[in-house]
């Protein structure tokens, strides 16, 4: 069984200051690790995602999240933040072993990211 | 490119009225979808498997007489609520696994459709 643990319900956090979102992850192969993010009553949008390779991974809108394998987490972070980086944020994982015949993705419950101009 | 179109983005019913709502990959094949439903405040909840031509794979405790889904292309699948009751009110999201040449490994989702019976 595989699960993801997003340990904060909301984040605030001040614009122009940096931001960290936590997740980690329980999979008992290797992990594709996934940071989505949604915006009120939209569906998600991809941000980033870890599949092998260098541990630090950069994404969409500046985004960049750190693979750490020791600690099984997968930490969504932003140098500085903007007030439009407001939204829910969804830390997803799946087993890489699962085969190509399985993209079943176990979400986190979600953290809300509240910028404060 | 992959974009996934879901429609209607919003619906209203009557209770025991049926609702189809359609999920479409408007720039790729998709032989994998999945429906996820959303309630208020929390994560998205795996409702169905959708493979192209086959039958459709229900999580445990979704009722499948109740959520019909059918992927009739490669390119569209169909969630239809039937006999639907207020408690089946809420947000519901598909995504598509793209086939090779289309991403790397991620799904690609749709807007959403925020289904509301009265």
């Amino acid at each position: 069984a595989q699960s993801v643990a997003q340990p904060e319900d909301q984040v605030n956090v001040a614009e122009g200051n940096p931001l960290t979102v936590k997740c980690t992850y329980s999979v008992s192969g290797n992990p594709y690790l996934f940071w989505y993010v949604q915006y009120p009553n939209r569906g998600l949008q991809f941000l980033l995602k870890y599949i092998t390779g260098d541990n630090l991974v950069k994404g969409s809108y500046g985004f960049e999240a750190e693979f750490n394998k020791s600690q099984t987490s997968f930490h969504l972070k932003k140098p500085s933040a903007l007030v439009s980086d407001s939204a829910l944020y969804f830390c997803a994982v799946r087993d890489g072993y699962s085969g190509a015949g399985s993209y079943q993705l176990t979400f986190g419950k979600g953290t809300k990211l509240s910028v404060i101009p | 490119g992959a974009v996934v179109s879901q429609h209607p983005s919003r619906v209203i019913c009557k209770s025991g009225t049926s609702v189809k709502i359609e999920c479409r990959s408007l720039d790729f094949q998709a032989t994998t979808m999945f429906w996820y439903r959303q309630f208020p405040k929390q994560s998205l909840m795996l409702m169905a498997t959708s493979n192209e031509g086959s039958k459709a794979t229900y999580e445990q405790g979704v009722e499948k007489d109740k959520f019909l889904i059918n992927h009739a292309s490669l390119t569209l699948s169909t969630l239809t609520v039937t006999s639907a009751h207020p408690e089946d009110s809420s947000f519901y999201i598909c995504s598509a696994k793209p086939g090779q040449g289309v991403g790397t490994g991620e799904l690609f989702f749709g807007e959403g459709s925020r289904l509301t019976v009265l």
